[in-house]
């Protein structure tokens, strides 16, 4: 099975910071990485696909890179309602497996 | 709007059987694979099932198979799953969702269903 991990598993930001979020595949899994915002109480909503692809609707401050093993979700420009926990997940093969998630919220 | 709602969820005994429904509007359900992701209280998210949009392909992941089973009805727009001999540890909230293939991960999710499994 593919493990996922993420750095770090939490952090304090401020509105309108630059914030990065890294995850790497025990594996190469090519560009087959997923990126998913969940809220408390809320199901999982998604944010990037294929590594770099955009949800529709999804704010232009989220952007995704990387390929192979490693990965990084960035939000250019912390917005309030970007407090959350946000999880990596692989698509390349099953099982699918998710990060343990980064937890992102107020300083 | 495209909307997926679950349904089904309880309180079970060990050893107990639990069927989950999904329902699904606001788009073609047969051209799109589903699956289920559950998370237990307080962790994080655990991919549970797959199935692709005829049916045709079904995955499981190793804590499930044997237990539980995924199906569809394309019919009735409709993504199921049987879950038998519940263990405590298969206490969690049931999402369904959608993706478009296989290697584009998870679009669109429901809301969840919650599952307790407790003597």
């Amino acid at each position: 099975d593919i493990q996922m991990t993420q750095s770090p598993s939490s952090l304090s930001a401020s509105v309108g910071d630059r914030v990065t979020i890294t995850c790497r595949a025990s594996q190469s899994i090519s560009i087959s990485l997923n990126w998913y915002q969940q809220k408390p109480g809320k199901a999982p909503k998604s944010l990037i696909y294929d590594t770099s692809s955009l949800q529709s609707g999804v704010p232009s401050r989220f952007s995704g890179s990387g390929s192979g093993t490693d990965f990084t979700l960035t939000i250019s420009s912390l917005q309030p309602e970007d407090f959350a926990t946000y999880y990596c997940q692989q698509s390349f093969s099953t099982p699918f497996t998710f990060g343990p998630g980064t937890k992102v919220d107020i300083k | 709007e495209v909307q997926l709602v679950e349904s089904g969820g309880g309180l079970v005994q060990p050893g107990g059987s639990l069927r989950l429904s999904c329902a699904a509007s606001g788009f073609t359900f047969s051209s799109y694979d589903m699956n289920w992701v559950r998370q237990a209280p307080g962790k994080g998210l655990e991919w549970v099932s797959y199935i692709s949009s005829s049916g045709s392909t079904i995955y499981y992941a190793d804590s499930v198979k044997g237990r539980l089973t995924i199906s569809r009805d394309n019919v009735k727009n409709s993504l199921y799953l049987q879950m038998n001999s519940l263990r405590d540890e298969d206490t969690a909230v049931y999402y369904c969702a959608r993706s478009v293939s296989y290697y584009y991960g998870m679009d669109v999710w429901g809301q969840g269903t919650t599952v307790t499994v407790s003597s």
